[in-house]
């Protein structure tokens, strides 16, 4: 069964607004991964953010964990029209098989020009 | 580095036939796994590798099998293909369970 869940489903915004997508999982983690995947191309990986941490940063991305609620949000601050694309979490589960990761459905973010 | 490619980049076959996805990395990552994504479904685990020799099962395996014989390489193989094997199949390679690099999928359609 899927473990990551995002949040929501669709999201569409103007040019220079933030987005925000919400992931919920289900176990303890060893960490937890962002992947974005522009419409009929393979996925491409955006941050992770380990167990032990909170808050990460990668240019306009910022990424929070928390742990005790079982949960990670990605915001893309002043975003871009070629921003646009399907955004996927990713948890690989504390102990479970290395190097196995459990995808949520993913959100699908349109930026209006 | 080529990184991850995959073939065939589309591919239609008909109910009962059998074929391989072809899957290589050239970035010496012991890890490597095949998904399947469907529409509003998202990506799910059909096989995974730690290493050369050693595979598992994911979250939907039945009809697919794989074989691990050397680090670059992870075929899957379609044993008996049925319309409801009709998806994109990605596969990816990571070292040790980091970030995952995705190849450019292949597009299957079973008649």
């Amino acid at each position: 069964s899927q473990q990551g869940e995002e949040d929501p489903q669709a999201l569409s915004i103007q040019e220079g607004e933030n987005a925000t997508m919400n992931c919920s999982y289900k176990t303890s983690i060893n960490n937890l991964q962002w992947y974005r995947q522009n419409s009929g191309r393979g996925l491409v990986h955006l941050i992770l953010i380990r167990s032990n941490e909170r808050e990460k940063h990668s240019g306009r991305l910022r990424v929070t964990l928390d742990t005790s609620k079982k949960s990670s949000s990605l915001l893309i601050t002043a975003s871009r029209a070629a921003d646009t694309a399907s955004y996927f979490c990713a948890v690989m589960n504390y102990g479970g098989s290395q190097g196995n990761l459990i995808f949520g459905k993913g959100t699908k973010l349109s930026v209006k020009p | 580095n080529a990184g991850v490619t995959q073939t065939p980049k589309f591919q239609v076959l008909k109910t009962g036939q059998s074929m391989t996805l072809q899957c290589a990395q050239d970035m010496n990552h012991e890890y490597m796994s095949w998904y399947r994504q469907d529409p509003g479904m998202g990506l799910r685990l059909i096989h995974y590798s730690v290493g050369a020799g050693i595979t598992d099962q994911g979250e939907v395996p039945n009809g697919y099998n794989v074989s691990r014989s050397t680090t670059e390489d992870f075929p899957l193989r379609l044993l008996s293909a049925a319309p409801s094997q009709t998806s994109v199949y990605f596969c990816a390679s990571s070292y040790r369970g980091n970030e995952q690099f995705f190849g450019p999928g292949t597009r299957l359609t079973v008649l």
